[in-house]
């Protein structure tokens, strides 16, 4: 079974940095591209950005990019999500999901950052 | 930028057949995905690529696409329904994934 396990998650102030990560396992991860998504208290799902199975394509959300930076180890079966200059507005439940057909197959957890002074 | 529409809220009775609708201009040319998400729990995949459903998911749960509608079908619905509903494109016009807002399944 597919397992996605989310940590990095915490409160920091804004302006502030966070790495998330996300371990992958029972697959090949290497020959799957993936995703993060994040969702705010209360509030409906929101794509943050896409990374392809070998880093060749990467792909940001408007909201993010030039902040936020998607990379993945596949040696450590690993991804993650460089956040700099964070904003209160950042707040949610970030997951990270694998690749089935066109969409997102399999979820995490999620792993809540709270950006608050 | 691309915009899905949901309804917010949809009612159903247990044993009835829901519809879902994902409204999008000329969505029937992208692939609609679907997702189901309850009270504190990630999202689970129930739909993909319009109509095919993941390895687990009850063939209650359907998918089709045309024109400008998409729609998740959920036959003989179940207590265990009630959750929200989220679909999703890719938008090639601007390299985003799009998520609508979401339709809040109701069982009565």
């Amino acid at each position: 079974e597919v397992q996605l396990v989310e940590s990095g998650g915490g409160l920091v102030k804004p302006g502030g940095s966070l790495r998330l990560s996300c371990v992958a396992s029972e697959f090949t991860f290497s020959d799957y591209g993936m995703h993060w998504v994040r969702q705010a208290p209360g509030k409906g799902l929101e794509w943050v950005s896409s990374i392809s199975s070998i880093s060749s394509r990467i792909y940001y959300a408007d909201a993010v990019k030039g902040r936020f930076t998607i990379s993945r180890d596949n040696a450590k079966n690993s991804l993650f999500l460089q956040m700099n200059s964070l904003r209160v507005e950042d707040t949610a439940v970030y997951y990270c999901a694998r690749v089935l057909g066109g969409g997102h197959g399999y979820w995490g957890q999620g792993t809540l950052v709270t950006v608050s002074s | 930028s691309y915009v899905l529409t949901q309804p917010p809220s949809v009612s159903v009775a247990p044993g009835q057949t829901a519809s879902l609708s994902c409204g999008g201009n000329n969505i029937a040319d992208k692939s609609v995905h679907w997702y189901q998400q309850k009270p504190g729990q990630a999202p689970v995949m129930v739909v993909y690529d319009d109509s095919d459903r993941p390895s687990g998911i009850p063939e209650r749960f359907s998918g089709s696409n045309s024109g400008n509608t998409a729609t998740l079908t959920i036959s003989r619905v179940e207590a265990g329904d009630e959750a929200d509903y989220y679909c999703q494109v890719w938008d090639s016009t601007t390299d985003h994934y799009v998520f609508g807002a979401g339709t809040k399944v109701t069982v009565l």
